[in-house]
């Protein structure tokens, strides 16, 4: 069974610097999908950013990137110039191509003035 | 653009009594919606898929009977609480495919359940 790990319950970053989310997962499979998930204060879930694990370019997203690691199974999240907004928690993500979300324990970001 | 969204957004009721939420999708149809859990600051936990047209699928752990799910049309799939306990009350967050086969999904902004 897959599973997804991230092993930040907290992070803290003040306004304008850069910050990293880490995710890792385990899968037998080969082929499958990656999302970072944003759950600000009202709930609502809303995607961030999305990887195909046959794409080896890592993928962006203005302000968020990602550096996935296919071999190492790691799949983080870099905020770059956070903003007060990105002050959520974040959820990673890994779906099978034929499967359902499985989702990680989440990492809460507090982005200070 | 396309918008899942869930009624009610709170809802309160008594222990013994049930409570139906729903989920509909906007200006797209879903044959398959997903229905998650949400414990305060925990993660999302997959309940059951609704499939339009049959049976649910419910994941391991989940009662079937409990958690009574309805996909009765394309744009429309329910989640009935049975019998509910103060231990059933939760988040409740529903997700459709943005589009036939599609990776992505939108999600529902949650339906938060007090059973006192």
């Amino acid at each position: 069974a897959q599973t997804v790990t991230q092993s930040q319950p907290e992070m803290s970053v003040q306004e304008a610097e850069t910050v990293t989310l880490s995710c890792t997962y385990d899968t037998s499979e080969n082929n499958y999908y990656l999302f970072w998930y944003k759950q600000p204060p009202s709930r609502q879930m809303i995607l961030v950013i999305r990887q195909e694990a046959y794409k080896q370019q890592n993928a962006t997203e203005n302000r968020f990137s990602v550096n996935f690691q296919k071999a190492a199974k790691s799949f983080s999240l870099k905020i770059s110039d956070s903003q007060l907004g990105d002050t959520a928690m974040y959820f990673c993500a890994f779906m099978s191509l034929t499967d359902k979300l499985i989702f990680g324990t989440g990492t809460r970001l507090q982005v200070f003035p | 653009g396309a918008v899942v969204s869930q009624h009610p957004s709170r809802v309160i009721c008594k222990s013994g009594t049930s409570v139906k939420i729903e989920c509909r999708s906007l200006d797209f149809q879903a044959t398959t919606m997903f229905w998650y859990r949400q414990f305060p600051k925990k993660s999302l936990m997959l309940m059951a898929t609704s499939n339009e047209g049959s049976k649910a699928t419910y994941e391991q752990g989940v009662e079937k009977d409990k958690f009574l799910i309805n996909h009765a049309s394309l744009t429309l799939s329910t989640l009935t609480v049975t019998s509910a306990h103060p231990e059933d009350s939760s988040f409740y967050i529903c997700s459709a495919p943005r589009g036939q086969g599609a990776v992505e999904q939108y999600f529902g902004p949650g339906t938060r359940l007090t059973v006192t």
